[in-house]
């Protein structure tokens, strides 16, 4: 399986609820970064938590990572529509390249 | 400043044929590395360059697939001998010294093979 795998699939929330996204490695890493991709098209990063760090959040972002367990999540509180995305983790466990998961299926209910 | 720029945006061609796509880094970003992601699909990893370094090829699929990094900024992906299956989006991204740190993306090439 994929050094970084995210959990679920695809979710489906009303507009207004948190939305939850999980994401498991296999290898020791540097860090782990979430991205987001509208369409089909670039990515944008949101947030980069480093291994020493266990909590950090950027506005309705919130990230944790729990090395222990080597698994990270992804909150955005308060969905809005414009939050419909797919979410991807990513990892750097040679500490050479990114290596992206299959990513998480967004979407916001109006 | 100007983020990372791909083109085409968009590439429709007949299968058998080479494509040749382009990506512009962010100006003074010393890795860059090319993606491709398939309908519904994460990103699959092709190659990666770090400043004067030998590339990492180790992602390519074939080697109908290859690329260059000229004068350690733009850079090229060529595809010879096209087949439907190479029919995908194509990502750029650059990043600052460091691998492995946060990655910029350009908006990709959608590249439909006939």
């Amino acid at each position: 399986s994929q050094q970084g795998e995210e959990d679920p699939q695809a979710l489906s929330i009303q507009e207004g609820e948190n939305a939850t996204m999980n994401c498991s490695y296999k290898t020791s890493i540097n860090n782990l970064q979430w991205y987001r991709q509208n369409s089909g098209r670039g990515l944008v990063h949101l947030i980069l938590i480093r291994s020493n760090e266990r909590e950090k959040h950027s506005g309705r972002l919130r990230v944790t990572l729990d090395t222990s367990k080597k698994s990270s999540s992804l909150l955005i509180t308060a969905s809005r529509a414009a939050d419909t995305a797919s979410y991807f983790c990513a990892t750097d466990p040679l500490a050479q390249k990114l290596v992206f998961g299959q990513g998480t299926r967004l979407t916001i209910n109006p | 400043g100007a983020g990372v720029s791909q083109s085409p945006s968009n590439k429709v061609t007949e299968k058998g044929k080479d494509v040749e796509l382009r990506c512009d880094p962010i100006s003074g970003h010393t890795a860059l590395y090319w993606y491709r992601q398939s309908l519904g699909q994460g990103l699959e990893f092709l190659i990666y360059f770090q400043g004067n370094s030998a590339p990492d090829k180790s992602g390519l699929p074939s080697d109908r697939f290859s690329a260059e990094r000229t004068g350690g900024s733009v850079s090229t992906l060529t595809i010879q001998r096209t087949q439907q299956e190479d029919s995908a989006v194509y990502l750029c991204a650059s990043s600052p010294i460091i691998a492995g740190e946060t990655q910029y993306f350009g908006p990709g090439t959608r590249l439909l093979v006939l």
